[in-house]
């Protein structure tokens, strides 16, 4: 199995200020046929459920505000927020959909300063 | 608009059974892949089983490969995980996940509300 590891647990940042999460995948999720990476983003709020932000490492979701934006290949991803609102106050997931089983990271929780 | 509700959770014994059943509506049901995702509270998401647009393959976790079984009903839009010999640790909110494609490969776009199963003597 891939195992999916993201850093850091928690993240404390400022209204208006960039967060930065990294992901990282303990095999390559690079598919050399197509040259796409299969990882995945989502953001979590309280009560809800996960909701796709990026996939293919960087391609933004529809709907999704351009504050977020997905970057990496193989092993090595990020998401970042460029300037954090009240309303990104959520937990984080990585996930890959390169192989099976579908791992996710184990979530970043991303706080107001 | 995509609308995707399970429903089927509840108190089941240890040993018991339990059928979740998710109805869809607003997109073409056959080609996009559908899945089960599964979350122990306050815990991380856990992928259980996913199948095909077509309903041709699809593939299940080892943790709970021939206890839990995906199917769906083209004719009633209608995702369903059959879940046989549960276990405490069976106890979790289970969602419906739509794939952004056919393939079991396609990330999920939209999730279900969830449904609340909770194994327990």
């Amino acid at each position: 199995d891939i195992v999916m590891t993201q850093s850091p647990d928690s993240l404390v940042v400022s209204l208006g200020e960039r967060a930065t999460i990294n992901c990282k995948s303990s095999q390559s999720v690079l598919y050399s046929s197509n040259n796409k990476n299969y990882l995945a983003w989502y953001q979590q709020k309280p009560g809800q459920p996960p909701k796709l932000l990026t996939y293919w490492a960087s391609t933004r979701e529809s709907g999704v505000p351009d504050r977020f934006s997905g970057s990496g290949s193989g092993t090595d991803f990020t998401l970042t927020i460029t300037s954090l609102q009240a309303e990104d106050v959520a937990v984080y997931f990585c996930q890959q959909h390169f192989s099976i089983p579908f791992t996710f990271g184990p979530g970043t929780k991303v706080d107001i300063k | 608009e995509v609308q995707l509700l399970e429903s089927g959770g509840g108190l089941e014994q240890p040993g018991g059974s339990l059928r979740l059943s998710c109805v869809t509506s607003g997109f073409s049901f056959t080609n996009h892949a559908m899945s089960w995702v599964r979350q122990a509270p306050g815990k991380g998401l856990e992928w259980l089983s996913s199948i095909t647009g077509s309903g041709g393959s699809s593939f299940t976790a080892d943790p709970v490969k021939g206890r839990f079984t995906i199917s769906r009903d083209i004719s009633k839009r209608t995702l369903y995980l059959q879940m046989d010999s549960l276990t405490v640790e069976d106890t979790a909110l289970y969602y419906c996940v739509k794939g952004n494609g056919e393939s079991c490969y396609s990330p999920g776009d939209y999730w279900g509300p969830g449904t609340l199963v909770t194994v327990s003597s």
